[in-house]
């Protein structure tokens, strides 16, 4: 199967730097999305990558290992709002989801 | 412009009680997806469709129909409602395979 694993929950702090990461088994997927979900709303598009590298998005960055099958979400000078979980998704005939990331942030 | 609207927002069931839960897009969007999704776990896909008069099984279909007859709705059915599926119910919708618009759940609770 494809399995898409990220760590259950992170803590940070107001202001700080934070990396989710993102592994996966490397056959079939065309590329990476990642979501962001606060609680009790919708799953809302952060970020998609389909080849290696980050891309920037103002304070939010991705980055994509094919090879390693592995991803990050990089949210700088963290805000309140910001705690949400986050969702990696890899992209084969469909969305494949992982558990989500829960993030929480403490001023 | 509603994007994606799901209806009902809340919902109590009986053991054994059917219903149909509502997703209405306006996006032109030939992809639609119903998901579920559970405490501690990713969004589990239940069916999608590719395009009006398609339907096809995802992940976790038991127990689950749905019907595209239009477009712009996709309607998913429990025939017989039991405990387990008591979840959050999310409907989504996307132009290729690729990003995917949520709306704003359903809550079923199943006693």
């Amino acid at each position: 199967g494809q399995n898409i694993d990220q760590p259950t929950e992170m803590t940070a702090t107001e202001g700080a730097i934070v990396q989710i990461n993102c592994t996966y088994q490397t056959s079939g997927f065309n590329g990476l999305f990642w979501y962001q979900q606060h609680a009790g709303e919708a799953p809302t598009f952060l970020s998609y990558n389909v080849l290696d590298g980050l891309e920037e998005k103002g304070r939010f960055s991705s980055f994509l290992s094919r090879s390693k099958g592995y991803s990050y979400l990089l949210l700088k000078e963290l805000q309140m709002k910001d705690s949400a979980s986050y969702l990696c998704a890899g992209l084969n005939y469909q969305l494949i989801w992982g558990a989500g990331t829960k993030l929480i942030i403490k001023p | 412009n509603a994007g994606v609207t799901q209806t009902p927002k809340f919902r109590v069931l009986k053991t054994g009680q059917s219903m149909t839960l509502l997703c209405a897009q306006d996006m032109n969007h030939e992809y639609m997806y119903w998901y579920r999704q559970d405490p501690g776990m990713g969004l589990r896909l239940i069916h999608y469709s590719v395009g009006e008069g398609t339907t096809a099984k995802g992940e976790v279909p038991d127990g689950y129909n749905v019907s595209r007859l239009k477009k712009q709705n996709f309607l998913l059915g429990l025939e017989s409602a039991a405990p387990s599926q008591t979840s959050v119910y999310f409907c989504a919708t996307s132009r290729d395979r690729g990003n995917q618009h949520f709306g704003d759940g359903t809550r079923l609770s199943i006693l």
